[in-house]
């Protein structure tokens, strides 16, 4: 299995611009996670999907912040308008169960926002 | 509030020794305990999970303790080698309301010296 896949790897965008990350769960997991992390403060989990419905994303900042599950293969989260910070390391995360099990972590994709 | 503390922030060892990696949660109810590894430019990758009921578990090298009456968790790396060198984040699982919830600790980054 290719694990949890991440894209694009880094991304560096100006302020005001659309970013749209993507993500691809490792296939029969059908919980997946989308996680911030910053230095001050560590990983912050942003929005979770379980059957490719969203259960809890009190963990989105503001507006600007969106993310979709179309179908089990596929998620995005998607910025817009992005700021400076923004800038972080966003991870995609799943697991095969509803709860309590191991977390498998994507590679990331490291954002910056000039 | 529920919180993850861990200690020290950061730490330098030479290679072939032995360190000891504290984390301190207030998490409360407590469901498990996970450390989980992050070499630079990756996602974490699960080391242990340890319930209520367990004191000890051991992976490799790697040992873990926890003391659920104190609140306090920690991670034993033995005969260190160059590999090791990476972020250990201690993350807790409880509840919030009805829904499981993960707290992240901010980690420890050890660096392995030849």
């Amino acid at each position: 299995d290719a694990g949890v896949i991440q894209s694009p790897r880094h991304e560096v965008t100006e302020m005001g611009q659309e970013v749209t990350l993507r993500c691809k769960p490792i296939s029969g997991h059908n919980s997946l996670f989308w996680y911030r992390q910053t230095m001050m403060r560590g990983l912050e989990l942003l929005i979770y999907f379980n059957n490719n419905v969203p259960i809890d994303d009190s963990g989105m900042p503001e507006d600007r912040f969106s993310a979709k599950m179309p179908n089990a293969s596929f998620s995005t989260l998607k910025i817009q308008p992005s700021e400076p910070r923004d800038s972080a390391v966003y991870f995609c995360a799943s697991i095969p169960g509803t709860g309590g099990d191991t977390q498998y972590f994507g590679p990331g994709t490291r954002l910056t926002v000039l | 509030k529920n919180q993850v503390e861990q200690s020290p922030q950061s730490l330098i060892i030479l290679e072939g020794k032995n360190c000891t990696l504290q984390c301190n949660y207030t998490v409360s109810p407590f469901s498990n305990l996970r450390w989980y590894k992050q070499d630079t430019g990756r996602g974490p990758v699960s080391l242990t999970i340890m319930t209520f009921s367990e004191n000890t578990k051991s992976n490799g090298r790697y040992t873990a303790t926890l003391d659920a009456d104190t609140k306090q968790s920690s991670l034993h790396i033995t005969a260190s080698q160059l590999s090791d060198s990476a972020s250990y984040i201690c993350v807790v699982s409880g509840y919030a309301g009805n829904n499981r919830k993960l707290i992240w600790g901010l980690g420890t980054s050890l660096a392995v010296n030849p």
